[in-house]
């Protein structure tokens, strides 16, 4: 099946530094990308709408300046904390949606998730 | 906003069916999905159903979706204990965003 990769799977960094997730898929295209967030033992919370070309859409309550959203290609968007804080903290995941018309188009693959501790 | 709704833990045992069920309010539903996560890891997916149909076989697992009272269930027949994980319903509206239940953990006892 289609594959979605992220990179790193963990990092821990210092308190105030800037931390990047690249989400790639490795084996088709995908114009649109989302990103989640989750908590431990929590359900998945969207993040944001990664449109390749154009600016994310972000959901409610998300602070654009703080998680930076850029879709270069149709097999790459890259999540950056800004200035990252214990709060932070999370398991963060990706999903792309193959382009339409490849096969698969019911379908949502995700990355194995990157999970992010800051210090 | 859009809602969805599962119950938290189903146990049950080895080599019995288990039965997790889901319930959504997206009108403009496309497609309904399920996830497993084991600990640690991301999310696979299982199987996922397009909206128009009522039911999807897949091996052990069956798909139930009652459009009319926004129901999903996955039956998980002949479970076994490498079942155990939390099993994710996920709603995708027309506009693509997958909007998550809370998660059914599942527990299969020897």
């Amino acid at each position: 099946g289609a594959v979605v990769s992220q990179h790193p799977s963990w990092v821990i960094c210092k308190s105030g530094t800037s931390v990047k997730i690249e989400c790639r898929s490795l084996d088709f295209q995908a114009t649109t990308m989302f990103w989640y967030r989750q908590f431990p033992k929590q359900s998945l919370m969207l993040m944001a709408t990664s449109n390749e070309g154009s600016k994310a859409t972000y959901e409610q309550g998300v602070e654009k300046d703080k998680f930076l959203i850029n879709h270069a290609s149709l097999t790459l968007s890259t999540l950056t904390v800004t200035s990252a804080h214990p709060e932070d903290s999370s398991f963060y995941i990706c999903s792309a949606i193959p382009q339409p018309g490849l096969a698969g188009a019911g379908e949502l693959f995700f990355g194995e998730g990157s999970r992010l501790t800051v210090l | 906003g859009e809602d969805v709704e599962q119950s938290l833990f189903l146990s049950v045992r080895e080599g019995d069916s288990s039965v997790i069920n889901c319930t959504y309010t997206d009108s403009s539903s496309t497609y309904l999905y399920w996830y497993k996560q084991e600990p640690g890891a991301g999310l696979q997916l299982l199987t996922y159903i397009f909206s128009n149909m009522d039911m999807k076989q897949d091996q052990r697992l069956t798909v139930l979706l009652n459009k009319k009272d926004k129901h999903l269930s996955l039956r998980i027949a002949d479970t076994q204990t490498g079942d155990s994980a939390i099993y994710f319903c996920a709603d995708r509206s027309n506009t693509g965003k997958l909007i998550f239940g809370q998660g059914t953990t599942l527990q299969v006892k020897p």
